[in-house]
């Protein structure tokens, strides 16, 4: 079975551009988490999605919102960027809502720099 | 406010050896406790799940330890490889974490591990 995949791998944009990136999970999985990982601060959570809906949204300005499709298929974006928002960006799949018994099943993420 | 602090934030070791990594947290009531190998570049894989019943879990050469009255826990590695080095990262859940509760989670910044033949 294939495992989480994102793309894109490697972004570069420049401040104040938009950008977009996607997130295909396991499978049969439903929940789609995002979280945001820095040097200092570890794994931070963004948002999770379960059926096509945002459940659950983590301490994040506006600027960061997400959606789901019906197929489970994840996007992410990001409006106005900042030189804060490099970062990897770790998107997670599960079975069940919250990771479950079987938790999340990460993928390799896509590494975002800002200029 | 729930928080999980790892130690060292980075060791390095001679392959062949053995290391052990701590987790301490607060996380109250508390549910289950996650290590994470996170290998450069790539995203977090499990290593090991442990609930607050248990005391050790065991995946190849790696061995959690669980001690909820401390809220401590420690991933040793044995007979380190050069494969091993990696972030790994402590993640724990707290109790009633049933539906849509993954901001519950917290996460520690890991321990840098560099094995060096």
């Amino acid at each position: 079975k294939a495992g989480v995949t994102q793309t894109p791998r490697y972004l570069i944009k420049t401040r104040g551009q938009q950008v977009t990136l996607s997130c295909s999970p396991i499978s049969g999985h439903r929940s789609v988490s995002w979280y945001q990982q820095t040097p200092g601060q570890g794994l931070q959570f963004l948002f999770e999605y379960f059926s096509e809906t945002q459940r659950n949204k983590g301490n994040f300005p506006g600027r960061f919102s997400g959606r789901q499709f019906s197929n489970s298929r994840s996007e992410m974006n990001v409006s106005t960027l900042e030189l804060g928002d490099s970062a990897l960006y770790l998107c997670a799949s599960s079975l069940r809502a919250s990771g479950g018994e079987q938790g999340q099943f990460f993928g390799p993420g896509t590494r975002l720099t800002v200029l | 406010k729930n928080q999980v602090e790892q130690s060292p934030q980075s060791l390095i070791i001679l392959e062949g050896k053995n290391c052990t990594l701590q987790c301490n947290y607060t996380v109250s009531p508390f549910s289950n406790l996650r290590w994470y190998k996170q290998d450069t570049g790539r995203g977090p894989v499990s290593l090991t799940i442990m609930t607050f019943s248990e005391n050790t879990k065991s995946n190849g050469r790696y061995t959690a330890t669980l001690d909820a009255d401390t809220k401590q826990s420690s991933l040793h590695i044995t007979a380190s490889q050069l494969s091993d080095s990696a972030s790994y990262i402590c993640v724990v859940s707290p109790r009633g974490l049933s539906n849509f509760g993954n901001e519950k989670l917290t996460f520690g910044t890991g321990t840098r591990l560099t094995i060096i033949p």
